[in-house]
């Protein structure tokens, strides 16, 4: 069965705290793994996307890792600010060629910073 | 260039009663999926649309339904409304929605069946 697991479903951290967020997948084929950052009341918001062979990629404070033989991938947030408090979501693209119909969804992160 | 556009923002309607949701996509976007999100089961695919035609189907039943206009704009539609239809829907566009392209979600509406 397809699946998206995310760990921990909660966390807060102390502004300027880093943190790493957690991602298994059984998704497969394996295409394509997603991390969504949104804010309480919008939509997500793309962080990153990462193919099979790619296991690092950044945008900014955010850097996401992928371990494709473990099926595991890792958000880690630097020197956490206020506006990072979000839900933050792992997302895993099923198949090549495929379409945005093929997207396995976690239930996410919800991240707490406080000042 | 304007983002993904959903109306309305909020709804509340009554058991029974259908409705339908509105999703303008960015210009040149020809791809539209719709999701359903809630807090016990997080964000679920609804369908996806490309060039009008329905091009994939979730796990829903057969009273959500959808389209897509000659400009790409998509509606949805939930009829004979349940409790358990309250929830936020997403729209999401890309270019073509193929694989590795990028997804840009509208800001939702929130549907609340009273």
């Amino acid at each position: 069965k397809n699946q998206v697991e995310q760990s921990p479903q909660s966390l807060i951290i102390l502004e300027g705290k880093n943190c790493t967020l957690q991602c298994n997948y059984t998704v497969s084929p394996f295409s394509n793994l997603r991390w969504y950052k949104q804010d309480t009341g919008r939509g997500p918001v793309s962080l990153t996307i990462m193919t099979f062979s790619e296991n690092t990629k950044s945008n900014g404070r955010y850097t996401a890792t992928l371990d494709a033989d473990t099926k595991q991938s890792s958000l880690h947030i630097t020197a956490s600010q206020l506006s990072d408090s979000a839900s933050y979501i792992c997302v895993v693209s099923a198949g090549r060629g495929s379409t945005l119909g093929r997207l396995y969804f976690g239930r996410g992160t919800q991240l707490t910073v406080w000042p | 260039k304007a983002g993904v556009t959903q109306t309305p923002r909020y709804l509340i309607k009554t058991r029974g009663q259908q409705v339908t949701l509105s999703c303008s996509p960015i210009s040149g976007h020809r791809s539209v999926s719709w999701y359903q999100q809630t807090p016990g089961q997080g964000l679920q695919f609804l369908f996806e649309y490309f060039s009008e035609t329905q091009r994939n189907k979730g796990n829903f039943p057969g009273r959500f339904s959808g389209r897509q206009f000659s400009n790409s704009r998509s509606e949805m539609n939930v009829s004979t409304l349940e409790l358990g239809d309250s929830a936020l829907y997403l729209c999401a566009s890309s270019p073509t929605g193929g694989d590795n392209t990028e997804a840009f979600f509208g800001q939702g509406t929130r549907l609340t069946v009273v």
